[in-house]
């Protein structure tokens, strides 16, 4: 089945403590994005890749990192995350940029 | 500043009535517009796209788009809603070959 997974999908974390959330898809898809989702400020993009190795800033990309080594997986990773990072996060991926994108279940991160 | 705007937070609408879910969008040149669904505790899902073209768009589901460009708008439509529509519906922006932008998201609430 063509899909995105995420993983985890729930995850509560205090101050400071790395982690990383993994976003893999199964479609050889080109671009891949991760957004973060806000009561009232719908979705914002973090960071997104155009390609393996390629990886560029979305509009709110501070306090995060992305790779992207290999085509199928671009996993998000917080440093020291903080408590505003508190968000449902969504990976979502495309065959080329600008194409259809087809989202992941979403992972709800709590900070305290 | 780039934008998409949603207006309406909510649109409430009786089963059987048609329905619109406005979006308006500020960016230059001609971007890519699209439609996205998302249904409590899951992930987007695609609706419709404009690329170029006829300016009525046909998607999943019964849904329709209008694109304006004199009025940067696109507004999502169909003839007669669904209690099973009632979801959060999101319009996008494909801008500048790169990016998403995102609207706030309107929660249509359909009653029987």
């Amino acid at each position: 089945e063509a899909q995105v997974t995420q993983n985890p999908r729930y995850l509560i974390t205090v101050t400071g403590k790395k982690l990383t959330v993994t976003c893999s898809q199964n479609m050889n898809h080109e671009y891949m994005s991760w957004y973060r989702q806000d009561p009232g400020l719908g979705l914002r993009q973090i960071y997104y890749s155009m390609n393996v190795e390629v990886t560029d800033k979305g509009d709110v990309p501070e306090g995060y990192k992305v790779s992207r080594k290999e085509k199928r997986n671009f996993p998000l990773i917080l440093e020291s995350p903080s408590p505003n990072q508190t968000s449902l996060y969504f990976c979502a991926s495309s065959f080329v940029p600008g194409d259809t994108q087809y989202f992941g279940p979403g992972t709800r991160l709590t900070v305290l | 500043a780039q934008s998409v705007a949603q207006p309406e937070d909510q649109v409430n609408v009786a089963e059987g009535n048609p329905l619109t879910v406005k979006c308006t969008y500020s960016v230059s040149g001609n971007p890519y517009l699209f439609w996205y669904v998302q249904y409590p505790n899951r992930g987007l899902q695609f609706l419709l796209k404009y690329i170029t073209g006829d300016n009525l768009v046909k998607g999943s589901y019964g849904f329709e788009a209008e694109f304006n460009k004199s009025q940067t708008s696109f507004h999502l439509k169909k003839p007669s809603a669904l209690v099973s529509d009632s979801a959060l519906y999101f319009c996008a922006v494909w801008y500048n070959f790169n990016k998403f932008y995102f609207g706030s998201g309107t929660k249509l609430n359909v009653k029987p």
